[in-house]
C-alpha cells in the first residue's frame, strides 16, 4: 500500500491563482481530514470527511474548498490564493472506528507570493 | 474545537536521560489522545496513542499517561538517544472524532549526544 499520497510536493502560485492539491489513500479508510502547518502553530483542522459525499468545515475553512466524490479521493481548492495561505498543508486518513489513528500523508508546501 | 496546551515549546536533553512533555485541555468530552513526532521536512507520525479509558500505555521507551479528572496527558520518553530529537505534538479528539484532531503548537525535543 502506497498510503496517503499527496500531490504536488511544492507548488509556488501568484495571488488570486486558484489551484488543487490533490490527497489519495488506498487503505479504504472512510475518514480523511486537510490540515494546514504553521511555524509555532501546529496543524489546524481545515475541512475533513466522513464518507463518500459527505464534508464538513473544521477550524480555518476560509478560502478553501472541498469534494468527496469517492472514498479514495479528497482534494482541496484553493479559490483565490492569498499570502496568508502560505503553508504547508498535510491530508490525513483513518478508519471510521472510534478513535482509530490518523496517518498522514507527505504535505505539500505551497508558497504565494 | 477548544485548544491544547502544550509544554515545554522547547527541550533540550543529554542523552540516556528522561523527557517529558505534557498537554492540557478543557474539552471534557475528548476520549481519545495521539502523540505524533515529526523530523524536519517529514510527516507527523503516530509513536503512542491512548483513550480515555486507560491510564497509562506504553511502549518500550515511549509511555504516556492520563489523567482525565484534571484534563491533562504527558508524554515520557526514557533513555532519550539523539534520534528522539525531532519535534513533538499532542493531539485530543472529540468523541468519536479521530477525523477532528486538535494539536498541541508542538515541542522540539532536542538529545544532545
Amino acid at each position: 500500500n502506497a498510503g496517503v499520497t499527496q500531490t504536488p510536493k511544492f507548488q509556488v502560485l501568484k495571488t488570486g491563482q486558484s489551484m488543487t492539491l490533490q490527497c489519495a489513500q488506498d487503505m479504504n479508510h472512510e475518514y480523511m481530514s486537510w490540515y494546514r502547518q504553521d511555524p509555532g502553530m501546529g496543524l489546524r483542522l481545515i475541512h475533513y470527511s466522513v464518507g463518500a459525499g459527505i464534508t464538513d468545515q473544521g477550524e480555518v475553512p476560509n478560502g478553501y474548498n472541498v469534494s468527496r466524490s469517492t472514498t479514495e479521493d479528497f482534494p482541496l481548492r484553493l479559490l483565490s490564493a492569498a499570502p496568508s495561505q502560505t503553508s504547508v498543508y498535510f491530508c490525513a486518513s483513518s478508519y471510521s472506528a472510534s478513535n482509530q489513528p490518523q496517518h498522514f500523508g507527505d504535505g505539500t508546501r505551497l508558497s504565494i507570493l | 474545537g477548544e485548544n491544547v496546551e502544550q509544554h515545554p515549546s522547547t527541550l533540550s536533553v543529554q542523552e540516556g536521560d528522561s523527557a517529558v512533555i505534557k498537554c492540557t485541555y478543557s474539552d471534557s468530552a475528548s476520549n481519545y489522545f495521539p502523540w505524533y513526532k515529526q523530523e524536519l521536512g517529514k510527516r507527523p507520525q503516530l509513536i503512542i496513542d491512548i483513550r480515555s479509558n486507560v491510564g497509562e500505555k506504553k511502549d518500550q521507551r515511549i509511555a504516556v499517561t492520563l489523567n482525565k479528572t484534571a484534563k491533562h496527558f504527558s508524554l515520557h520518553i526514557t533513555e532519550t538517544q539523539p534520534e528522539d530529537s525531532a519535534v513533538y505534538f499532542c493531539a485530543r479528539a472529540p468523541k468519536g472524532g479521530s477525523e477532528k484532531l486538535v494539536f498541541g503548537k508542538g515541542t522540539k525535543l532536542t538529545v544532545n549526544p
